[in-house]
């Protein structure tokens, strides 16, 4: 089984619609991180997050909210979708520390029409 | 504005043939993170550099990191095809990562 998984792997969905994107982890990592990736971008820190209690903004939070429901559970939310919001969305987590690999969910592919 | 640059942006070579990426930056990073992505997949990483200075090799792959810390690069020896990918460099500052916008290497048979 992955270590990180990420639902729904592809979504399209309206303007103006509310969506959750949700993130599981099995690897025991206290650290959480949302990014997005758009072509010529690369990688972009949405919100990140230390341990449960804990939630950051990144470069890009505007127009997301996140929620951290355990240690392993880490949900980005949409609360009204616009088309620039189309993107490549991955869950990464990572032990606590300096230095450590970031291991990253398969991707959520979402389209705002 | 993009933290770390890359370049070249994009890179196709003849499968045998060299190939370096290079990641720069004008800001200090305490370490440098390079990543491989598949399509369809998140990335994974590859090598992290820690030392200003800091040469690693992992088999046809040698990763430097700048003696200011603040530029890398990655140089494939003897290219095969499945080295083709999107290659990411990501500096770290404050426990958290910057990315590079990403090199797409292809390696043709």
């Amino acid at each position: 089984d992955a270590d990180v998984t990420q639902t729904p792997r592809n979504r399209i969905t309206k303007t103006g619609k509310r969506i959750m994107l949700e993130c599981s982890q099995t690897k025991g990592h206290d650290r959480m991180y949302w990014y997005r990736q758009d072509p010529g971008l690369g990688l972009r820190l949405i919100y990140y997050s230390f341990d449960v209690k804990d939630i950051n903004k990144g470069e890009i939070s505007d127009g997301y909210s996140v929620s951290r429901q355990a240690q392993a559970k880490f949900s980005l939310s949409l609360e009204s979708a616009i088309p620039n919001q189309t993107a490549l969305y991955f869950c990464a987590t990572s032990a606590a520390g300096a230095h450590h690999e970031q291991f990253f969910g398969p991707g959520t592919r979402l389209t705002v029409l | 504005t993009q933290l770390l640059e890359q370049s070249p942006q994009f890179l196709s070579i003849q499968e045998g043939e060299n190939l370096t990426v290079y990641c720069n930056s004008s800001s200090v990073f305490s370490s440098l993170q390079w990543y491989r992505q598949e399509p369809g997949e998140g990335p994974v990483l590859l090598v992290t550099v820690v030392t200003g200075g800091e040469v690693k090799k992992l088999k046809r792959l040698t990763f430097q990191f700048g003696d200011a810390r603040k530029d890398s690069s990655l140089h494939i020896t003897a290219a095969q095809p499945g080295d083709t990918g999107l290659y990411l460099c990501a500096g770290e500052d404050d426990y958290k990562l910057s990315f590079g916008a990403g090199t797409t290497v292809t390696v043709r048979a």
